[in-house]
């Protein structure tokens, strides 16, 4: 059984539309996260919830929100898609908000044309 | 904010030569390190942590890093580079970034190509 897993691994979508991103974990967590990954492999924090609850929040456009209808899932929704949006989306758990350990998805390739 | 720098976005070995890979942490307070390895089109795998007890860490695949609070660095290494070991080698510190939420903060990540 996969940890973290994300859905879809790839999205192909035009400017202007809104589309979800979904993520699971299957580990107990309660930790979760939304990471974005740019074109020059930059790993950068968006989001996290610990127990459905939003803790982090960065600057990230109005237009990303995330939501977390229980602690072992946690979805990001992006309105009116631009063309900078395109990036690797991932997902990842931790035990708690302490962070010894993230456990990442396999993440999301996102190509807004 | 803590932050790591890694030097060398690009690093070539030979196989079976010494892998080193450098990262060097800022931090106002002790730090929990962290190497992880992304492989093309996949997501982050954890090699190895540290978070206060052995400043040599060991990690799989054979790497291993030491804490050097002296010089602020947590290098990544491994003996005997496989052609397996090429990929995308990323190292990052725990931060707390709201009253109740930590995050890691990631280099910006070095690539590892073995030749043969």
């Amino acid at each position: 059984d996969t940890a973290v897993s994300q859905t879809p691994k790839y999205l192909v979508t035009q400017m202007g539309n809104d589309k979800s991103i979904k993520c699971e974990q299957n580990l107990g967590h309660d930790t979760m996260y939304w990471y974005k990954q740019d074109s020059k492999k930059f790993l950068k924090i968006m989001f996290s919830y610990n127990n459905k609850e939003l803790i982090i929040n960065e600057t990230v456009p109005n237009r990303f929100s995330p939501k977390s209808p229980d602690k072992a899932h946690l979805n990001l929704h992006i309105n009116s898609l631009e063309l900078g949006d395109s990036a690797v989306y991932f997902c990842a758990s931790s035990q708690d908000t302490g962070i010894f350990k993230l456990d990442f998805g396999q993440g999301t390739r996102l190509t807004v044309v | 904010a803590q932050s790591v720098t890694q030097l060398g976005s690009h690093v070539s070995v030979s196989e079976g030569a010494l892998v080193l890979l450098r990262c060097n942490y800022s931090s106002s307070v002790p730090p929990y390190l962290f190497w992880y390895v992304q492989y093309p089109n996949q997501g982050l795998q954890l090699l190895l942590k540290y978070t206060s007890a052995a400043t040599l860490v060991k990690g799989i695949n054979g790497f291993e890093a030491e804490f050097k609070k002296s010089e602020t660095s947590f290098h990544l290494t491994k003996p005997s580079a496989h052609m397996s070991d090429a990929a995308e080698y990323f190292c990052a510190v725990s931060d707390q970034r709201s009253n109740s939420g930590y995050a890691l903060n990631f280099g910006k990540g070095t690539s590892l190509l073995v030749t043969p």
